[in-house]
């Protein structure tokens, strides 16, 4: 497995901007997604980075560095229907997934 | 757009049951996968298939077991159901990857399996 992690929970507030960060193991490692999931629904797909950079889509960007072993989500200009579980993943050369646990985002007022 | 549907979105059964979870997808898709997901351990991969009556092991396999019969549909069988295979299940199903390309996954909207 590629050991996924992010963080279990973020705050933030309306308008604000939030930057989940998301580590895993280099060895075998070939791209990484980005999902959203609402409570009690399937999650959606938000972005996929295989090289190193920035993939910016409206108010949602993704960022990864292969060396590091890094990526990081950015929600922009946040809205109350931004609050969600946001997963992270890993693929390997043989498009098998390894998710990491869920960033819960909360957002407030 | 792609549709995958479950079953069942809510399922309780007794422990020592047969389950059987179904699902479909209705985009061609070679690839299908199950996953169950737990709070505070994401998604757990059990089973995938690349192909119609192909199937591989994931990460969780024990106690289940799978059936692709038809391109469009992906079973997973839990022979003898326990309490502990209390969870959500999703499955998903993907395009092939190309070489140089990953395919994202489509989710369908879970089934919440509860075993007393």
């Amino acid at each position: 497995g590629q050991n996924i992690d992010q963080p279990t929970e973020m705050t933030a507030t309306e308008g604000a901007i939030v930057q989940i960060n998301c580590t895993y193991q280099t060895s075998g490692f070939n791209g990484l997604f980005w999902y959203q999931q609402h409570a009690g629904e399937a999650p959606t797909f938000l972005s996929y980075n295989v090289l190193d950079g920035l993939e910016e889509k409206g108010r949602f960007s993704s960022f990864l560095s292969r060396s590091k072993g890094y990526s990081y989500l950015l929600l922009k200009e946040l809205q109350m229907k931004d609050s969600a579980s946001y997963l992270c993943a890993g693929t390997d050369s043989w498009g098998k997934f390894q998710f990491g646990a869920g960033t819960q985002v909360v957002v407030t007022p | 757009d792609v549709k995958v549907t479950q079953s069942s979105r809510y399922l309780v059964k007794r422990t020592g049951e047969k389950v059987f979870l179904e699902c479909v997808q209705d985009m061609d898709h070679e690839n299908m996968f199950w996953y169950r997901q737990d709070p505070g351990l994401g998604l757990r991969l059990i089973y995938f298939s690349y192909d119609v009556k192909m199937k591989e092991k994931g990460d969780i396999p024990e106690g289940y077991s799978v059936s692709r019969e038809k391109k469009e549909r992906f079973s997973l069988i839990l022979e003898s159901a326990s309490t502990n295979q209390t969870s959500m299940y999703l499955c998903a199903s993907s395009r092939e990857a190309g070489i140089l390309t990953q395919e994202t996954q489509y989710f369908g909207p879970g089934t919440r399996l509860l075993v007393l």
